[in-house]
C-alpha cells in the first residue's frame, strides 16, 4: 500500500470551500485513492474515491493530479457539521486500509 | 440499506474477562473487516474475511483474539483474558468486491477496569 501524508490540521471559514491535500507519491498504478471522515464517537464515513480521473458526488469532489502522486478533497461549501478528521487512503483493490492520523478540519463560524 | 451494525456499542469489563463483539455487515457485501482504534490514532487493521474464509490477519491480532464469520454473514470478534491495553474502539467494515469502498459501523467501545 502507498503511504499517504496529510497536514495534521486545517481551518476553514463556514461557507467557503475546504481544500484538503494528500500526498501519495509512492502510489502504484492499480491503487485507488479513498477519502473518509470521522466525527468523534462514530465510525469512519466514506466520502469519495477515484483511480485516475477526477470524481464528484453529492458530498465532495476529488482532484487527482495527472502523475497521481497527490490529490485534493474539496468540500465546496463547508458547514460546521463538516468539522471532523479526514483520512486519505491509497491502496490496491482488496484488503486492509492504512489510515494514518489524518487531517483535523475545523470549520469556523 | 441498513448499514453496518455493531453490538454492543459500549462494553465495560474487568481485566481477565472474555468479551465478544458482533458485526452485521451490509447484506450484499461478501468482504468483512475488523479494525481497532485508540484515542488520537486512525483505525488499525486487525483481520479480513471474504465470505466465511479469514484471509488476512494483522500482527496486532494476538492469540487472545479470535474472529469468526461462520456463514459468511455476521461476524464475531472475541478477546480472551482481556488486558488494560485492549481498551479501544473496535470497528467493523464491509465491502463488495474490486475497488469498492469499505463501509464502517459505529464501533464497540471497550473499557477494561
Amino acid at each position: 500500500d502507498a503511504k499517504t501524508t496529510q497536514p495534521p490540521s486545517m481551518d476553514c471559514a463556514e461557507g467557503r470551500a475546504a481544500n484538503l491535500p494528500c500526498n501519495h507519491s509512492t502510489i502504484s498504478g492499480n491503487e485507488y485513492v479513498y477519502w473518509y471522515r470521522q466525527i468523534h464517537s462514530q465510525g469512519p464515513q466514506y466520502i469519495i474515491h477515484g483511480l485516475k480521473n477526477n470524481e464528484t458526488n453529492e458530498m465532495a469532489s476529488l482532484i487527482i493530479t495527472e502523475d497521481r502522486k497527490s490529490s485534493t478533497l474539496i468540500l465546496p461549501h463547508a458547514t460546521l457539521r463538516d468539522t471532523a478528521v479526514y483520512y486519505c487512503i491509497a491502496r490496491p483493490t482488496g484488503n486492509q486500509f492504512y489510515f494514518g492520523t489524518g487531517t483535523s478540519l475545523t470549520v469556523i463560524p | 440499506d441498513t448499514g453496518v451494525s455493531q453490538d454492543p456499542r459500549h462494553k465495560i469489563t474487568k481485566r481477565g474477562q472474555n468479551v465478544t463483539f458482533r458485526c452485521d455487515p451490509i447484506s450484499e457485501h461478501n468482504r468483512l473487516y475488523w479494525y481497532r482504534q485508540t484515542l488520537g490514532q486512525g483505525p488499525e487493521f486487525l483481520t479480513y474475511f471474504q465470505n466465511e474464509a479469514q484471509l488476512e490477519k494483522s500482527r496486532l491480532l494476538s492469540d487472545r483474539f479470535s474472529a469468526e464469520r461462520p456463514k459468511g454473514s455476521f461476524s464475531t470478534l472475541e478477546i480472551q483474558r482481556t488486558e488494560q491495553g485492549d481498551s479501544a474502539m473496535y470497528l467493523c467494515a464491509s465491502s463488495g468486491g474490486g475497488g469498492q469502498p469499505q463501509h464502517f459501523g459505529d464501533g464497540t467501545r471497550l473499557s477494561i477496569l
